[in-house]
């Protein structure tokens, strides 16, 4: 049971346009989403997040937005450049506490090209 | 230490043989997680220590699996009598109260 899925499994995008990158969820009792970049032979790092009491969260570059009755996220990436080029891998907690685990999509590549 | 640190990096171990891979998390960290990513697939939660209370075992997926964390701070995944099926990237993450955590860079498991 894919809890947390990510459809698109590569997205290509141009230098300095815009990257989005897609991630739905079924677990209604999800209440808090992050969003990690991966690079070969490295551990996942945190990007950004939201709880599900906010629809917008902004961190420079990146802006994730959650639609909760739709049960989807997206993070958005203006400018992209080409040191984004990653495995962005959406994540999802319930429960309401700090600690516990999370429930990963498989993962979307993104290239960016000069 | 300044980060998460996995060892070994790299292992390589014949069908039926035990391994052990070992998870330094950051000092002061009290929550410890062990996730693994087979290939293509997206990250597999597979346990979660936090202080002292009773692990979340709920995603090891055989009791082939086991986990330990001593005093709090290192944690040793051992894999009894490994398969082919076990060779994945086994990643290990830590956290303080707050919601993202900090991964290694993860053991590369292979089962041959």
């Amino acid at each position: 049971d894919q809890q947390v899925k990510q459809n698109s499994p590569s997205l290509s995008v141009q230098e300095g346009r815009i990257s989005i990158l897609n991630c739905d969820y079924t677990n209604s009792m999800f209440d808090y989403f992050l969003w990690y970049k991966k690079y070969p032979a490295e551990g996942p790092t945190f990007l950004i997040s939201i709880s599900s009491i906010k629809d917008k969260n902004e961190d420079g570059r990146f802006t994730v937005f959650l639609n909760k009755s739709a049960k989807h996220l997206s993070l958005h990436i203006v400018p992209s450049q080409p040191g984004d080029s990653a495995v962005y891998f959406c994540a999802a907690r319930a429960g309401g506490t700090s600690y516990g685990k999370l429930t990963f999509g498989q993962g979307t590549i993104l290239t960016v090209h000069p | 230490g300044a980060g998460v640190s996995q060892s070994p990096s790299n292992k390589v171990t014949e069908k039926g043989k035990d391994v052990e891979l070992r998870c330094d998390p950051i000092s002061g960290h009290t929550a410890l997680y062990w996730y693994r990513q087979s290939l293509g697939q997206g990250l597999e939660f597979l346990i979660y220590f936090q202080g002292n209370s009773a692990p979340d075992k709920s995603g090891l997926p055989s009791d082939r699996f086991s986990a330990e964390r001593t005093g709090g701070s290192v944690s040793t995944l051992t894999i009894q009598r490994t398969q082919q099926e076990d060779s994945a990237v086994y990643l290990c993450a830590s956290s303080t109260r707050h919601y993202g955590y900090t991964f290694g860079s993860g053991t590369r498991l292979t089962v041959v």
